[in-house]
């Protein structure tokens, strides 16, 4: 298996636009979770679905952040509009099961907001 | 307000030696615990788990002991290896079923 792909590896943009984030969960996975890490948070949860469904999104910090994710292979996370700060690196994990177990991340996106 | 506190940013120890990883938690409900490693430019990935049943869990050279009373975990590495440095972040998942919360992490710096 390729395992958790996520696109792009590296995005800058200038503050204001829409930024789009993309995941690839590991086939068979049916629950998925979107983290940010900075240095101030460390690994923060935004956001998890099962069954493609939303579970819980109280770690979305903004309205100006939104994820879907319209089928069990492949999920966004979207930036509309885009501020400073919002750069981070963005992972995206899948699980066997949602209840805490073991995550399979993917490489994540760095993403640099000027 | 963190739940799960890795209160050492930063770790070095000479290769050969033991390297000790701390973890903190406030959350009583938290019944199973995580560590992951993380490279630079890579995601992080699974290193060794414990449930809150168990005082120790030992695979290979990491060894993982949990302290239900004081609320403490630690990751033991013995012997440490040049290849061990990396972030290391320690999670726990509450017995009510949700996603794993992580700590800050610590970056541990073997020198050879």
């Amino acid at each position: 298996d390729a395992g958790v792909i996520q696109s792009p590896r590296h995005e800058v943009t200038e503050m204001g636009q829409e930024v789009t984030l993309r995941c690839k969960p590991i086939s068979g996975h049916n629950s998925l979770f979107w983290y940010r890490q900075t240095m101030m948070r460390g690994l923060e949860l935004l956001i998890y679905f099962n069954n493609n469904v939303p579970i819980d999104d109280s770690g979305m910090p903004e309205d100006r952040f939104s994820a879907k994710m319209p089928n069990a292979s492949f999920s966004t996370l979207k930036i509309q509009p885009s501020e400073p700060r919002d750069s981070a690196v963005y992972f995206c994990a899948s699980s066997f099961r949602v209840l805490g177990e073991k995550l399979f991340f993917g490489s994540g996106t760095q993403l640099s907001v000027l | 307000d963190q739940q799960v506190k890795q209160n050492s940013p930063s770790l070095s120890v000479q290769e050969g030696r033991i390297s000790i990883l701390n973890c903190d938690y406030t959350n009583s409900m938290f019944d199973y615990f995580l560590w992951y490693k993380k490279y630079p430019a890579e995601g992080p990935t699974f290193l060794i788990s414990i449930s809150s049943i168990k005082d120790k869990n030992e695979d290979g050279r990491f060894t993982v002991f949990l302290n239900k009373s004081a609320k403490h975990l630690s990751l033991h590495i013995v012997p440490s290896q040049p290849g061990d440095s990396a972030v290391y972040f320690c999670a726990a998942r509450n017995q009510a079923g949700t996603a794993l919360i992580f700590g800050k992490g610590t970056t541990l710096s073997v020198s050879s």
